[in-house]
């Protein structure tokens, strides 16, 4: 069965650094998104790609934030200077048409900001 | 603002004894609620969408129902492996894509 591919799985970084976390959607989808989850709590929406532009953001998802996909396989979330509160697990995922067709998540990247 | 509470935070089964799990929303509109199962350090798996009142689905032991103000997650003779945190999510008319997801509901069902 097609997968959502997420890397690396865990990620620790210093305060005030510059992470990419990378995906690799399923080959035939067509929108892309990033979600989070702090530990113990909700998971949240942060933006939502398709036709090569962000569709939808959260407030979440300020200037430190921001999405690429760069060929025709990678999707990738760069925070610019992270902060200890960005520390969560961050879940891509992807789906082939509307968004009423459930998406396919990645196992996600734990990132840890020290 | 949209909200999503699912209760309660956690169930403990034994194998075999059916129960529902809850789901009560308040939205402005709803375009579509869906269920999701989370395992332990891993993504969330899509198990249903309904999008009108007194819709129904069904998957092995897991049944799904919806009204106006709420939805239930039906399991019916329960095994160990449905031992996950299930979600709850929306999706409203004033949304494109985004989900408004619960806090999720822990289930252990014990052999």
């Amino acid at each position: 069965e097609p997968e959502v591919t997420q890397t690396p799985s865990h990620q620790v970084t210093q305060m005030g650094q510059e992470v990419i976390l990378r995906c690799v959607p399923i080959s035939n989808h067509l929108y892309f998104y990033w979600y989070r989850q702090i530990l113990g709590q909700k998971v949240e929406f942060l933006v939502s790609f398709y036709n090569n532009e962000i569709s939808e953001k959260s407030e979440i998802f300020d200037d430190q934030f921001s999405v690429e996909r760069p060929d025709g396989s990678n999707f990738t979330l760069k925070i610019r200077s992270t902060k200890l509160e960005d520390s969560a697990m961050y879940f891509c995922a992807s789906n082939l048409d509307t968004p009423n067709y459930g998406y396919t998540f990645g196992s996600g990247t734990r990132l840890t900001v020290v | 603002e949209d909200q999503v509470t699912q209760s309660p935070e956690a169930l403990r089964l034994q194998e075999g004894e059916s129960s529902s799990l809850n789901c009560s929303y308040t939205v402005s509109g709803l375009r579509g609620l869906f269920w999701y199962r989370q395992d332990p350090g891993k993504g969330p798996e899509f198990l249903f969408t309904l999008y009108s009142a007194g819709e129904e689905k069904e998957k092995e032991r897991l049944k799904a129902t919806l009204t106006k103000k709420e939805s239930f997650l039906h399991i019916t003779a329960p095994k160990p492996e449905d031992s996950a945190t299930y979600l709850c999510a929306v999706r409203t008319t004033g949304a494109n894509s985004k989900l408004t997801f619960g806090k999720g509901i822990t289930l252990s069902v014990r052999p």
